[in-house]
């Protein structure tokens, strides 16, 4: 079965601060994502990537950085988080890039910024 | 961008009652999937369905292409079915999904 892990499930951060918000998948996966959830919004697609060192924006990019120096692993940054960035954050992964593709979920991190 | 749209938002069941969860979208797609998402925030993968019918035990999805929805079906619901479902869809050359906002389910016993 494919794993992903995140690496907290609940964080709380003060305004400002730098957040690292950690993904690891442990099946090879060349895409990885990640979403934020929001009550009455669904998923929102902030960032994702298609292999080592590349990424590309998605929706809603504006107050995050992403890096990807490992196959497995994927990290979200808030360089300088903000009270709007309260939300529970997701990240997912997948085979390959093609339509077939099928997602699997790590079980989310809560983040609150006070 | 593909729209997708998910209907009823909310729904409540008393345990062993049947449901049907909708999910129309904008475009023509070549990937579909439906997903469960428990309380405690993991989404787990419950179909991929881009056209056809589908089951898996107590649940069974269809998915119309030509007419652009697709149905999710829940019979003799119990409280682990609580949670929220998701559509999401991808059309064109693109692998990446768009969700909807979900159907949130609560099943009481």
């Amino acid at each position: 079965d494919v794993k992903v892990t995140q690496s907290s499930r609940y964080l709380v951060k003060r305004t400002g601060e730098k957040v690292f918000l950690e993904c690891v998948q442990d099946m090879d996966h060349e895409n990885m994502f990640w979403y934020r959830q929001d009550p009455g919004l669904g998923l929102r697609l902030i960032y994702f990537s298609y292999d080592v060192k590349m990424k590309e924006k998605g929706d809603i990019p504006e107050g995050y950085s992403v890096s990807r120096e490992k196959k497995e692993r994927f990290s979200l940054i808030l360089e300088s988080a903000s009270t709007n960035q309260t939300s529970m954050y997701l990240c997912a992964s997948s085979l390959t890039g093609t339509v077939t593709d099928t997602q699997y979920f790590g079980p989310g991190t809560r983040l609150t910024v006070l | 961008g593909i729209q997708v749209e998910q209907s009823p938002p909310d729904l409540i069941l008393q345990e062993g009652a049947n449901s049907t969860l909708r999910c129309n979208f904008s475009d023509s797609v070549n990937n579909l999937q439906w997903f469960h998402q428990n309380p405690w925030g993991q989404l787990i993968n419950l179909f991929y369905i881009p056209s056809g019918t589908k089951q898996n035990g107590r649940l069974s999805a269809t998915t119309v292409a030509t007419e652009r929805y697709s149905l999710l079906y829940i019979s003799s619901s119990q409280t682990t079915d609580s949670g929220v479902y998701f559509c999401a869809a991808s059309s064109g050359g693109s692998y990446i999904p768009t969700f909807g906002r979900g159907t949130s389910l609560i099943v009481h016993p």
